[in-house]
C-alpha cells in the first residue's frame, strides 16, 4: 500500500491560516470517514489533534479543522502561533489490507 | 489516565529478531473496543503503521511487514508484545506503541517511544 501524500512543507506568518493537504484513493481516504492528524515536535511523540476527519479530541484548541472533500483530506490551523510550528501527519484506515497507512508528513514553519 | 511505555533492547545485531513490550494503564484490553497498535519512525523520516491488536484479538498488520511482524497480548499483565523477526539497518527507527480505540482507527494515546538501532 503506499503512503498518502502531503505536502513536504508549508509555511505561513503568526495570526495567518495554513491548510496541509493528505490525498489518499477510494480505497482509503475517500471511502472512508476514518482520516487522524498527527502534530509532532522534534523529539516528542505524535500528539493526535483531528480524528473522523473533523472531529477534535479534547484539550485540542479549536483553532485545528479537518474537512475532506473526495479522496483529499485537509488539516486547516487558524491563528497561526509559533508553538503551532512542527511536523504533521495524517493516517487514514485503507480497505486494500483493513489496516492503516500514514502521511509522508508535512513541516509546518512559523515565519 | 492512560499512559503507555514501550521497553526492549536498544540495539539488535542484523537478522536477530526484535522482541518490544508496550506496557500500559489506565484502560484494559479486555474491553471492547479498544486496541494497542504499534508505529515507528526511522530517524528524520515519517510514521509508519506497524501492527494492531484488539480485544478480541483481531490482528491487523501492515502488509509490507506482515511476513516479520507478531503481535499479541497478556491482558492480565497489561500489555502488548510486537516481534520482529531478520531484523535490518534499515529498521533502525523509533518505536512506538498507541491506544486505539476500534471506532476510529485513531491513535489518541502514545508512548514516549524507544530507540532500536540495528547494525553489527
Amino acid at each position: 500500500q503506499s503512503a498518502l501524500t502531503q505536502p513536504a512543507s508549508v509555511s505561513g506568518s503568526p495570526g495567518q491560516s495554513i491548510t496541509i493537504s493528505c490525498t489518499g484513493t477510494s480505497s482509503d481516504v475517500g471511502g472512508y470517514n476514518y482520516v487522524s492528524w498527527y502534530q509532532q515536535h522534534p523529539g516528542k511523540a505524535p500528539k493526535l489533534m483531528i480524528y473522523d476527519v473533523s472531529s477534535r479530541p479534547s484539550g485540542v484548541s479549536n483553532r485545528f479543522s479537518g474537512s475532506k472533500s473526495g479522496n483529499t483530506a485537509s488539516l486547516t490551523i487558524s491563528g497561526l502561533q509559533a508553538e503551532d510550528e512542527a511536523d504533521y501527519y495524517c493516517s487514514s484506515y485503507t480497505s486494500s489490507s483493513t489496516s492503516v497507512v500514514f502521511g509522508g508528513g508535512t513541516k509546518l514553519t512559523v515565519l | 489516565q492512560i499512559t503507555l511505555r514501550e521497553s526492549g533492547p536498544t540495539l539488535v545485531k542484523p537478522t536477530q529478531t526484535l522482541t518490544l513490550t508496550c506496557t500500559f494503564s489506565g484502560f484494559s484490553l479486555s474491553t471492547s473496543g479498544v486496541g494497542v497498535g504499534w508505529i515507528r519512525q526511522p530517524p528524520g523520516k515519517a510514521l509508519e503503521w506497524l501492527a494492531l491488536i484488539y480485544w478480541d484479538n483481531d490482528r491487523r498488520y501492515s502488509p509490507s511487514l506482515k511476513s516479520r511482524l507478531t503481535i499479541t497480548k497478556d491482558t492480565s499483565k497489561n500489555q502488548v508484545v510486537l516481534t520482529m523477526t531478520n531484523m535490518d539497518p534499515v529498521d533502525t527507527a523509533t518505536y512506538y506503541c498507541a491506544h486505539s480505540p476500534r471506532i476510529n482507527w485513531g491513535l489518541d494515546y502514545w508512548g514516549q517511544g524507544t530507540l532500536v538501532t540495528v547494525s553489527s
